[in-house]
């Protein structure tokens, strides 16, 4: 089955600097890769995704980068606020059935004011 | 329209007790996916549902059995309560319509303790 591996597993920094987490997974038939934030004690919701189509797709301030020929994907955040403290999940699955996915173990991400 | 509501929140068991955990999928979503998150991990794929069959499961034991009802509500049952089935669980609903789609909601969640 897919195997998902997430770095770092906490990442610290400073307000306004760049945060990059990264995954890799296994399963080469793997074509949908998304990425979810999980506020303490909420639900985790999506944030961005992308699918093998494509390798890179950008959303304000987040962008995702997809290389499949190595089988890994990145979360970027760019001018980090304190809003952005959470735990952030990358996942890896099938294009057509999401609710399959692995996850990744989750990065909890702190941004000092 | 909705968006996933699961209950009860917040559940305490004994070992060897049964539990039933309940999930309202958003309005339009015929499929609903069961996660169990253990704290400092990431959601792991229990099962899921799709018109009312289980349509794929994950590593888990045989104890761990759902339904799918007709409005798409689901159940999560898990009989002969462990210690290490203290969690969230999570389920999450989507449709799938197929390639650019099929996008996960995740209600809040039922923490569950087993003492």
């Amino acid at each position: 089955g897919e195997n998902v591996e997430q770095h770092p597993s906490t990442l610290s920094v400073q307000e306004g600097d760049s945060a990059v987490i990264k995954c890799t997974y296994s399963d080469s038939a793997s074509n949908y890769f998304p990425w979810y934030k999980q506020e303490l004690g909420k639900r985790p919701q999506l944030i961005i995704d992308i699918r093998s189509n494509v390798g890179e797709k950008k959303d304000q301030r987040i962008a995702v980068t997809l290389n499949k020929t190595a089988k890994h994907f990145s979360l970027h955040i760019t001018e980090t606020q304190p809003e952005d403290s959470a735990v952030y999940f990358c996942a890896a699955g099938g294009n057509t059935n999401a609710g399959k996915s692995t996850f990744g173990d989750g990065t909890t991400l702190t941004v000092k004011p | 329209e909705t968006g996933v509501t699961q209950s009860p929140t917040h559940l305490i068991k004994t070992r060897g007790q049964q539990v039933t955990l309940r999930c309202s999928s958003q309005s339009g979503h015929n499929t609903v996916s069961w996660y169990q998150q253990a704290l400092g991990q990431g959601p792991q794929f229990i099962f899921q549902y799709y018109r009312e069959e289980e349509n794929g499961r994950g590593n888990f034991p045989p104890r761990f059995s759902g339904l799918q009802f007709p409005n798409y509500s689901s159940e999560l049952n898990v009989n002969a309560l462990e210690l290490d089935d203290s969690a969230l669980y999570l389920c999450a609903s989507s449709y799938p319509t197929g390639a650019g789609a099929n996008v996960l909601t995740f209600g809040a969640g039922s923490r569950l303790t087993v003492l």
